[in-house]
């Protein structure tokens, strides 16, 4: 079965820096994009980024480049998604999600339970 | 950039009713390349449809999606009660990106 297991919420303060991760299991991890997406409080879905754990390739959508960074370890298997500086308006819930869809991976098949960012002074 | 943009906003709709969904595309794109998702309350979303039109693994028969070009529809066609929720389209030509949700609520 395919998991991705994403780490607890976090409460931080602006300023702080924060890595947040997502384990996959179930399937060979090196093979499938993983992408982050943010959930801001009842509002709709925001494609961050996409990384290839294979080779640490990434993308970032041109609204989050530069604000934040995606990496991964693929010896465990996990993908992490940091910010250097949190701002209040990082507050959200974030979702990593497997991207597939055969030679051109195009969607999300499998999601991560979410991990919810709280940034308050 | 493509803009998906869904309609209505909210659909307030009755169980056994059929919930017609609509996600527009600013300019055409490839029906490969566009899904459906599902999130309720408190959860993250779930794969309905990929292709345009095929259905995920384990997603009921009453879901079915349609369309082409920049026109996309998805169809549910008896409503359950459980089906009640945020839908949301996606598409991926070289960058990713999601429509803004169309709420379905009961009536």
């Amino acid at each position: 079965e395919v998991q991705l297991v994403q780490s607890g919420a976090e409460v931080k303060k602006p300023g702080e820096s924060l890595k947040i991760s997502c384990k996959g299991s179930g399937y060979s991890f090196t093979s499938y994009w993983i992408g982050w997406v943010r959930q801001m409080s009842g509002k709709g879905l925001e494609w961050m980024g996409i990384i290839y754990p294979g080779d640490s390739d990434t993308r970032y959508s041109p609204s989050f480049q530069g604000q934040v960074t995606i990496s991964a370890d693929k010896s465990i298997s996990t993908a992490y998604l940091q910010w250097s500086s949190l701002k209040a308006s990082d507050t959200a819930m974030y979702y990593c999600a497997r991207l597939t869809g055969g030679n051109s991976p195009y969607y999300f098949d499998n999601w991560g339970q979410g991990t919810l960012v709280t940034v308050s002074s | 950039e493509i803009v998906l943009t869904q309609s209505p906003g909210t659909l307030s709709l009755s169980p056994g009713e059929r919930a017609t969904l609509s996600c527009r595309a600013s300019q055409s794109v490839s029906s490969s390349y566009l899904a459906w998702y599902q999130q309720k309350p408190g959860q993250a979303p779930r794969l309905l449809i990929y292709g345009a039109s095929s259905r995920a693994t384990g997603i009921p028969d009453r879901f079915s999606g349609s369309g082409s070009g920049t026109d996309f529809t998805l169809t549910i066609s008896r409503l359950e009660p459980e089906d009640f929720a945020v839908f949301y389209c996606q598409h991926f030509g070289g960058s990713l990106t999601f429509g803004g949700g169309t709420k379905l609520e009961i009536k």
